[in-house]
């Protein structure tokens, strides 16, 4: 089955830096890769997804891009701000499973 | 998206009783509905996946006469967690789904302790 790795497990970083979190998959049937917010007690909320057609999608500060071959997808924030501190996970699977990575605690310091 | 609820937010039971968890999706035809639970700290670990009106595909290593899931329909999921253990004291969280769309839209969530 799927297995998906993610790192770092915790980032911190200044108000206005970038952050980048890294995540790998091991099943290459996998089509569709999610990435999620979660705040302390509350639903994951999807921030941004990337199918398996496409490379790189962008949406305001926040950008993943996906490398089939190499089987690894990131997550990039630009200009990080107080308010993105949170857990972010990504995951991988299609229409009928995802499979979750372990999660990002990001800190963004002011 | 969806607009997904779940009850109760929060339960406290005693060892040994049985809670049900309950999954709507108040406006999205959910064809298929799907049960995370998360330990504290740690990620979002797939439960079961259930179809309308079929038994649920449980993942390996969970119990399904333990975790009883219905789906009977597509608006309506419950989560029936049976003699529970303060191992089982969890955050569960349902997400619901349809035929050819990818994304799955969450609930806010259950949190179970199990004194």
């Amino acid at each position: 089955g799927e297995n998906v790795e993610q790192h770092p497990s915790t980032l911190s970083v200044q108000e206005g830096d970038s952050a980048v979190i890294k995540c790998t998959y091991s099943d290459s049937a996998s089509n569709y890769f999610p990435w999620y917010k979660q705040e302390l007690g509350k639903r994951p909320q999807l921030i941004i997804d990337i199918r398996s057609n496409v490379g790189e999608k962008k949406d305001q500060r926040i950008a993943v891009t996906l490398n089939k071959t190499a089987k690894h997808f990131s997550l990039h924030i630009t200009e990080t701000q107080p308010e993105d501190s949170a857990v972010y996970f990504c995951a991988a699977g299609g229409f009928q499973k995802l499979v979750f990575g372990t999660g990002t605690r990001l800190l963004v310091s002011p | 998206g969806a607009v997904v609820s779940q009850h109760p937010s929060w339960v406290i039971c005693k060892s040994g009783t049985s809670v049900k968890i309950e999954c709507r999706s108040l406006d999205f035809q959910a064809t298929t509905m799907f049960w995370y639970r998360q330990f504290p700290k740690q990620s979002l670990m797939l439960m079961a996946t259930s179809n309308e009106g079929s038994k649920a595909t449980y993942e390996q290593g969970v119990e399904k006469d333990k975790f009883l899931i219905n789906h009977a329909s597509l608006t309506l999921s419950t989560l029936t967690v049976t003699s529970a253990h303060p191992e089982d004291s969890s955050f569960y969280i349902c997400s619901v789904g349809s035929v050819g769309d990818y994304e799955q839209y969450f609930g806010p969530g259950t949190r179970l302790t199990v004194t």
